[in-house]
């Protein structure tokens, strides 16, 4: 089951603008991880945060994690129409028994206009 | 990074045929795969787990006899979904671990998806 919510389901923007997406959960994590999706394709991997960091960076994107309120955010600066996608976040739970096995949120779908 | 391949990209078939699916992993061995399953518009549902030289790992609600999964080795997965019905149309990915880290990482590495269309 999907226990991943991030909202907002749909966001718009022009070049330029930074763009925020949130995602909540219910249970015990060990990492939250963010992914791309270009409509069609496969997931790409963007960022992991582990359950004991706070925040993380890697070039245009900034993640968030709060582990009290079970959320976490993904910023993502000076967007560019390519960044239009849909982002997923997913959950691997604290103690689980499959390696690797991921929860996805249901997703943000981007888009960036020119 | 890593690298997984899907094949076929796209298939359409007839209600009632079967359509195999494969996921290569490239570049690295996995012993463990997962499939999943995404409607449009709609996230990333697991349908299984997929463990290099023993049975898979089925989520609920699943028909195992359904999707039929094969690790045979550690660099192939294959699902085939068996006597196809039109609501089996869906994008189906699959996806790897790779690496020793991978267990502590645990990120994943997707194929680019395969659609089916059953007619």
């Amino acid at each position: 089951s999907q226990q991943g919510e991030e909202d907002p389901q749909a966001l718009s923007i022009q070049e330029g603008e930074n763009a925020t997406m949130n995602c909540s959960y219910k249970t015990s994590i060990n990492n939250l991880q963010w992914y791309r999706q270009n409509s069609g394709r496969g997931l790409v991997h963007l960022i992991l945060i582990r359950s004991n960091e706070r925040e993380k960076h890697s070039g245009r994107l900034r993640v968030t994690l709060d582990t009290s309120k079970k959320s976490s955010s993904l910023l993502i600066t000076a967007s560019r129409a390519a960044d239009t996608a849909s982002y997923f976040c997913a959950t691997r739970n604290a103690g689980g028994t499959s390696y690797g096995k991921l929860t996805f949120g249901q997703g943000t779908i981007l888009t960036v206009h020119p | 990074g890593a690298v997984v391949s899907q094949h076929p990209s796209w298939v359409i078939c007839k209600s009632g045929t079967s359509v195999k699916i494969e996921c290569r992993s490239l570049d690295f061995q996995a012993t463990t795969m997962f499939w999943y399953r995404q409607f449009p518009k709609q996230s990333l549902m697991l349908m299984a787990t997929s463990n290099e030289g023993s049975k898979a790992t089925y989520e609920q609600g699943v028909e195992k006899d359904k999707f039929l999964i094969n690790h045979a080795s550690l660099t192939l997965s294959t699902l085939t979904v068996t006597s196809a019905h039109p609501e089996d149309s869906s994008f189906y990915i699959c996806s790897a671990g790779a690496g020793q880290t991978a267990p502590n990482t645990g990120e994943l590495f997707f194929g680019e998806g395969s659609r089916l269309t059953v007619l």
